[in-house]
C-alpha cells in the first residue's frame, strides 16, 4: 500500500511569490490535514479537508488556502510568500470517519524556502 | 483551543536506561493521544498512541499512561538503543465526527549515548 505521497519535496520561490503544494493520501483515506513545522514554532496544524470540504482550520492567516478533489487529493495554496513562510510543510491522511481508525500517517513533507 | 506542553526539551541517556517524556494539555475534551518520532530530515511516525478510556498502552519497550484527571501523558520507553534516538512529539486531539486536528507539544530531542 502506497504512502502519503507530497510534492514537489522542495520548493525556492521570492517574497510575494505564491506557491502550490501537493498531496495524494493513502488510498482509502478521506481526510487530508496540513501541518507548518519550523524550528521555532513546531508541527502547527494549519487545515483538514474531508470530502472535499473545509473541516477544520488553525490560526493561520487568510494567504494560507486548500483545497481537495475527488479522489481526495489535496492542494495547499500559499500566496504573497513572506520570509516567515520558510517551514517544511507535511501533510498527513486518515480514515477522517467515526472516533476509531484515527491514525495519522505523514507525508515526507515539502520543504520551502522563500527567499 | 487545545495547548500541549511537552517535557523536557532534550533528554541525553545511556544506552540500555529508560527514557521519560511528559506532556500536558489544557482541554478536558481531548480524547487521543499519539506519540510520533522523528529521525533527522525524515517525516514523523506514529509509534503508539491511547485513547480517553485507556489508563496505559505497551508495546514492546514502548509504554504510554495517561492520567484524564490531571491531563497528563507520558511516554516511556525502556532499554533505550542508539536507534531510539530522535525526536519525539506528543499530540493531543479531539476525534468526533467533526474535527481531525492535532496539537502538538513542542518536541523532545532524545540523544541515546552509545
Amino acid at each position: 500500500k502506497a504512502g502519503v505521497t507530497q510534492t514537489p519535496r522542495y520548493l525556492i520561490k521570492t517574497r510575494g511569490q505564491q506557491v502550490t503544494l501537493s498531496c495524494s493520501p493513502i488510498s482509502g483515506h478521506r481526510s487530508v490535514s496540513w501541518y507548518q513545522q519550523t524550528p521555532g514554532q513546531g508541527l502547527q496544524f494549519l487545515f483538514e479537508y474531508f470530502s472535499e470540504t473545509q473541516r477544520n482550520k488553525g490560526n493561520f492567516p487568510g494567504r494560507f488556502s486548500g483545497r481537495q478533489f475527488s479522489n481526495s487529493r489535496s492542494e495547499m495554496n500559499v500566496s504573497t510568500l513572506e520570509l516567515g513562510d520558510s517551514a517544511l510543510y507535511l501533510c498527513a491522511s486518515s480514515l477522517g470517519t467515526g472516533t476509531g481508525h484515527t491514525e495519522a500517517f505523514f507525508g515526507q513533507g515539502t520543504r520551502l524556502t522563500v527567499v | 483551543g487545545e495547548n500541549v506542553e511537552q517535557h523536557p526539551s532534550t533528554l541525553s541517556v545511556q544506552e540500555g536506561d529508560s527514557a521519560v517524556i511528559k506532556c500536558t494539555y489544557s482541554d478536558s475534551a481531548s480524547n487521543y493521544f499519539p506519540w510520533y518520532k522523528q529521525e533527522l530530515g525524515k517525516r514523523p511516525q506514529l509509534i503508539i498512541d491511547i485513547r480517553s478510556n485507556v489508563g496505559e498502552k505497551k508495546d514492546q519497550r514502548i509504554a504510554v499512561t495517561l492520567n484524564k484527571t490531571a491531563k497528563h501523558f507520558s511516554l516511556h520507553i525502556t532499554e533505550t538503543q542508539p536507534e531510539d534516538s530522535a525526536v519525539y512529539f506528543c499530540a493531543a486531539s479531539l476525534t468526533d465526527t467533526g474535527r481531525r486536528a492535532l496539537t502538538f507539544g513542542s518536541g523532545t530531542r532524545l540523544q541515546v549515548q552509545p
